[in-house]
């Protein structure tokens, strides 16, 4: 099955710097990426997706990349704010399958 | 829509009683997801539903854990006994199915300790 790995497990970043989280996937049969905020003590919310036929799609101050050679994809959020921090995790899935495989999470903490 | 509903919000239960954990889809969502989450092993699939039928129960930790939905609208999990280490937030979530890995909307999830 598939395997998703997330880099770094933490992260403190200063305020109006930029913010990276990376993951891996093991399946090469996996074409759907997406992202999940979860704030302390709320649902994990999608945030952004890429599907396996684009290599990067941007909304607002985040983008994410992917990279199916190398099977891994990337969060990228800009100009990053308090609002932002969040615990962020990443997902991989396959055509025609509906499960979603979650990386263990980021805990993004923005420094004022 | 007022979204994927779940019940209770939180519970407090002693070892070894029963707890039932319930959740509303979205309608027209074909597909619900019931997850656990801890800080040691992050967000974990314990079962999954296509049209009420039960797809992939794999990851249900063991026998004291069951699921079922009974219909389009209502899905329950129980623990029975229940033992301090299933203490955990469990999520359910859906998703539709007329677009293939299309994303998850998630209820706010029952936070459910056992003492």
């Amino acid at each position: 099955g598939e395997n998703v790995e997330q880099h770094p497990s933490t992260l403190s970043v200063q305020e109006g710097d930029s913010a990276v989280i990376k993951c891996t996937y093991s399946d090469s049969a996996s074409n759907y990426f997406p992202w999940y905020k979860q704030e302390l003590g709320k649902r994990p919310q999608l945030i952004i997706d890429i599907r396996s036929n684009v290599g990067e799609k941007k909304d607002q101050r985040i983008a994410v990349t992917l990279n199916k050679t190398a099977k891994h994809f990337s969060l990228h959020i800009t100009e990053t704010q308090p609002e932002d921090s969040a615990v962020y995790f990443c997902a991989a899935s396959s055509r025609g399958n509906e499960k979603l495989t979650f990386g263990t999470g980021t805990r993004l903490t923005i420094i004022p | 829509d007022a979204g994927v509903i779940q019940s209770p919000r939180h519970e407090v239960t002693e070892m070894g009683q029963e707890v039932t954990l319930r959740c509303k889809p979205i309608s027209g969502h074909d597909y619900l997801f019931w997850y656990r989450q801890t800080m040691m092993r992050g967000l974990e699939l314990l079962i999954y539903f296509n049209n009420n039928v039960p797809i992939d129960d794999s990851g249900m930790p063991e026998d004291r854990f069951s699921a079922k939905m009974p219909n389009a609208s209502f899905s329950t999990l129980k623990i029975q006994p229940s033992e301090p280490r299933d203490s955990a937030v469990y999520f359910c979530a859906s998703s539709p199915v007329l677009q293939p890995n299309y994303g998850y909307t998630f209820g706010s999830g029952t936070r459910l300790t056992v003492v």
